[in-house]
C-alpha cells in the first residue's frame, strides 16, 4: 500500500518567512510532484522531479523552489512567504517516468500566510 | 502547454440517476486522461483512466469516453449513490509518458436522497 506523508496538516506563517514543506513516499517511486489546490482553480502543478537532484518547473513555479536529495523525499520551499501563497499544498508520487501511472497523493498541508 | 476545461462546476442528482461530467483539452498530443475523486477533507484518488488508443473504458458503475477528434472526454456514473458525492477532477498528460498532468477545475457532485 503506497503511503505518501506530509510533514504538517496545518501551518501558519508570517509574510516574509522561509517555509519548508516536506513530503515522503515509501514505495520507491521515481516521480514526485507538488501541487497547490485553490477553490475554483483545481490542482496546479508547481514543480516535479523524476530523480534525485533533478527538478523541473511546473505551471506555476514563481515564488517556490524544491529540493530532492533522497529518492523518497521531496521538499517544497517558499523563499519569502506571501499572502497569495495561502493555499492547500498537495504532494504526489508515481512509479515510473517512462509511463503514465496513478499519482498517489499525500493528505495535504493547509498553509496560511498572515 | 495543455489547457483542460471541465463542466459543470457543480452537479446535483437524485440517488439512482446518472451523472455526466465533461472535459475538453487543447493539446492533440495528450494521450492519457485520468479522473480523480476527492471526498471532503480527503486526498484525491484515481478512480478511472483512459489512454488515447481506447475510446471507452468501464469499471462497474463508472465509465469514461474519449473523443480524440473533438478533444473531449467524459465521466459517466450510473445508479448514483450518496457515497458518490465528492469533487471530481479530470486531467490530461501531454508529455507522452512523463506523467505531468494538467487538471480541470473540478466538479462538485452532490447525490441527494
Amino acid at each position: 500500500d503506497v503511503k505518501v506523508t506530509q510533514s504538517s496538516r496545518y501551518l501558519v506563517k508570517r509574510t516574509g518567512e522561509k517555509v519548508f514543506l516536506e513530503c515522503v513516499q515509501d514505495m520507491d517511486h521515481e516521480n514526485m510532484f507538488w501541487y497547490r489546490q485553490d477553490p475554483g482553480l483545481g490542482l496546479r502543478l508547481i514543480y516535479f522531479s523524476y530523480d534525485v537532484k533533478m527538478k523541473e518547473k511546473g505551471d506555476i513555479p514563481e515564488g517556490y523552489s524544491v529540493s530532492r536529495e533522497k529518492k523518497e523525499r521531496f521538499s517544497l520551499i517558499l523563499e519569502s512567504a506571501s499572502t497569495n501563497q495561502t493555499s492547500m499544498y498537495l504532494c504526489a508520487s508515481s512509479l515510473d517516468r517512462g509511463r503514465n501511472d496513478e499519482q498517489y497523493f499525500g493528505p495535504g498541508t493547509r498553509l496560511t500566510v498572515t | 502547454g495543455e489547457n483542460v476545461e471541465q463542466h459543470p462546476s457543480t452537479l446535483s442528482v437524485q440517488e439512482g440517476d446518472s451523472a455526466v461530467i465533461k472535459c475538453t483539452y487543447s493539446d492533440s498530443a495528450s494521450n492519457y486522461f485520468p479522473w480523480y475523486k476527492q471526498e471532503l477533507g480527503k486526498r484525491p484518488q484515481l478512480i478511472i483512466d483512459i489512454r488515447s488508443n481506447v475510446g471507452e473504458k468501464k469499471d462497474q458503475r463508472i465509465a469514461v469516453t474519449l473523443n480524440k477528434t473533438a478533444k473531449h472526454f467524459s465521466l459517466h456514473i450510473t445508479e448514483t449513490q450518496p457515497e458518490d458525492s465528492a469533487v471530481y477532477f479530470c486531467a490530461a498528460d501531454y508529455t507522452g509518458g512523463g506523467n505531468k498532468l494538467t487538471f480541470g477545475t473540478g466538479t462538485q457532485l452532490k447525490v441527494e436522497l
